[in-house]
């Protein structure tokens, strides 16, 4: 079955980075993509931006241009996104999920998602 | 880009069926069949029920149920539970080849 395991709860301090791993399982890697979503703590969703596991090919949410960067890792199975400078409005649990390889769906499966905590 | 507009709540008794509605932009919605609906439980990843406008993955109930027309698509659940209890979000691809998801709906079942 698809599973998509994220990695643990971080707490950092403002104008610090972060990097949020999200390791798959249960299909074929690269014929798929990987999108990141965040949910600050009672908002709703937001879309960061994809990479493709393909060909590493990305896309990224204007709001956080310059700041993310997402790659992969194929002999591992696993994607990450850093985020950089990070602000107190980047609190929030972010997720990966799958998407299909053009980036032009929706997601599908989704992992458990990983709370950032940004505090001085 | 901005995010899709849906209600900020909606309610319903068990048993009885409600709609959720998510609008538009013909640079988004309106241009592509693939608006997507998730269900989300508080402390929990969200979970795909409609994906394609209308398609159900695979063992979902078939109460959940999917439609569009125009600008604006819409997420039926028929024979309200207790379980429904919930947040919903609507997503679909845009101009700007990017996702944009609608603000989220809270059910209550009353």
């Amino acid at each position: 079955q698809v599973q998509l395991v994220q990695s643990g709860p971080e707490v950092k301090k403002p104008g610090a980075s972060v990097k949020v791993s999200c390791k798959a399982s249960g299909y074929t890697f690269t014929s798929y993509g990987i999108t990141w979503v965040r949910q600050a703590p009672g908002q709703g969703l937001e879309w960061m931006g994809w990479i493709s596991a393909n060909n590493g090919y990305t896309k990224y949410a204007q709001k956080v241009q310059g700041r993310v960067t997402m790659t992969t890792d194929t002999s591992t199975s696993t994607a990450y996104m850093e985020l950089r400078s990070l602000r107190s409005d980047d609190m929030a649990v972010y997720y990966c999920a799958r998407v299909w390889p053009t980036g032009t769906f929706c997601p599908d499966y989704w992992g458990q998602g990983t709370l950032v905590t940004v505090s001085s | 880009q901005s995010a899709l507009t849906q209600p900020a709540s909606v309610s319903g008794s068990p048993g009885q069926s409600i709609t959720i509605s998510c609008s538009g932009t013909s640079s988004d919605l309106g241009s592509y069949d693939v608006v997507t609906w998730y269900q989300q439980h508080p402390g929990k990843a969200p979970k795909l029920l409609v994906y394609e406008v209308n398609k159900r993955p695979s063992g979902l109930s078939n109460r959940f149920s999917g439609s569009k027309s125009g600008n604006t698509a819409s997420l039926t659940i028929s024979g309200l539970q207790a379980e429904d209890e919930a947040d919903y979000y609507c997503c679909s691809f845009s101009d700007s080849r990017t996702l944009v998801f609608g603000g989220g709906t809270k059910l209550t079942v009353l």
